[in-house]
This record gives C-alpha cells, structure tokens and sequence, in this order.
C-alpha cells in the first residue's frame, strides 16, 4: 500500500524554539493534512493544504503542500509546553474512487521542556 | 454540537469474548471510517462506509465486522477477540467538499477506546 515516511520521529525541545517536521510520499497527493493527538485524545485537524506550494498558517503553526505534490512541511514557532503532542500529517491521493481514504505518516512526537 | 462520540472509552475483554463499539456523529457526514492505533504503527484502516447501508474493507480488517444501517452510526463488531486485537480504536467521519476543482475528505476523529484483550 502507500506509505508516507514522516520525520522526525521524535523531537525534545526547549520551550521558545522553532519546530519543523516533514512528510514525503513516493505518490502524489492532492490533499495534505496535518493534524496533533494529545495524549488520550483523538487526533485534532491543524491545518489543510489543498494546491502544491501552498503556505497555510494556523497561529504559530505553518504547513506547506510540496510543489512535487509528494511532500509537505509543518513548522511550529515559538514552541510552548502545550505544543506537546504526536503531530500526523496524512495525503490524500486524487481520483474519484479513493472515498476519503486517508494515508497516514507514523507521527512525530514532540516533547517540548519548560 | 457534539462531533464524533465513541462508546465505550475503556474495555477489558477475554480472549474469545465478543463486542462491539459504537461510533457517533451529528455533522450529517456521509463516510465514517474505523481505525486502530499501535505504537509505532501509526493509523491504520480497518473498514469505512461511503453512506448508510454500505460497508468497504480498508487495510486490516480481518477479525472486524461493521455495520452502518443509520447515517450517524457505525459499528465495529470484534466476534471472537484476540491479544493481537489490543489497540486505540478511532472512529472518524467526513464529507466530501469543493477545494481547488476536486474533492477533499477532511476526517474529524473521535476520543477513541482504549481496548485490551487478555
């Protein structure tokens, strides 16, 4: 099946530092998504990306949709404890049959210290 | 509004006992969809309905059944459970939306259930 290699797998940071994590796929996506997991939580929608070489923001969090539609980039500025979570980007390949199936990174789990 | 629900949150079964786990959602979303979560393995799709009445198949669905007969439900039968069953089980819903000429299926997860087989 399709695979999205995310990295990296785990980050430990100190709070006030930029993040930055990626996704690449060996397919071409048409939508990326990006979303956070807090511990005991379902995964939370961040952030959309829907033409390649869009920039999205959401607050401090910035995503980019790859210009070769095979990645895309999430960047956290200004990290804060709360920030703390698995971060998942998921891609959604074209084409009418794919019913809204969603192909998932592995995660990136983000510690961030005080 | 209250999204996605899942009931229950926690389970403790024996091997071989039976359940089911229901999933919610009040966004009138036409496609649900069942996921397991591993360490280390990320999410994965065991089976998804494009509307009531229809269920599909989606990477691992073997030891799993579902059930979609109203719009805003959709089951996940365990028959027979297993310890290779024990997981984090998300239900999630969507719709289909116009973005940039095509459809985009933006997926809302519920809390999920945390399920543990002995």
């Amino acid at each position: 099946g399709q695979q999205l290699n995310q990295s990296p797998q785990s980050m430990f940071i100190q709070e006030g530092e930029d993040v930055s994590m990626n996704c690449t796929s060996s397919s071409i996506f048409n939508t990326w998504l990006w979303y956070k997991q807090e511990p005991g939580e379902g995964p939370v929608l961040l952030i959309a990306l829907y033409k390649a070489g869009e920039l999205t923001s959401n607050g401090r969090l910035t995503a980019q949709f790859g210009i070769t539609r095979k990645d895309s980039f999430l960047n956290i500025s200004a990290s804060i404890p709360s920030d703390v979570g698995i971060y998942f980007c998921a891609g959604q390949l074209p084409g009418g049959t794919s019913y809204g199936k969603l192909t998932f990174g592995q995660g990136t789990i983000l510690t961030v210290h005080p | 509004n209250a999204g996605v629900t899942q009931t229950p949150k926690f389970r403790v079964l024996k091997t071989g006992q039976s359940m089911t786990l229901l999933c919610a959602q009040d966004m009138n979303h036409e496609y649900m969809y069942w996921y397991r979560q591993d360490p280390g393995m990320g999410l994965r799709l065991i089976h998804y309905s494009v509307g009531e009445g229809t269920t599909a198949k989606g990477e691992v669905p073997d030891g799993y059944n579902v059930s979609r007969l109203k719009k805003q439900n959709f089951l996940l039968g365990l028959e027979s459970a297993a310890p290779s069953q024990t997981s984090v089980y998300f239900c999630a819903s969507s719709y289909a939306a116009t973005r940039a000429g095509f459809f985009s299926y933006e997926q809302y997860f519920g809390p999920g259930t945390r399920l543990t087989v002995t």
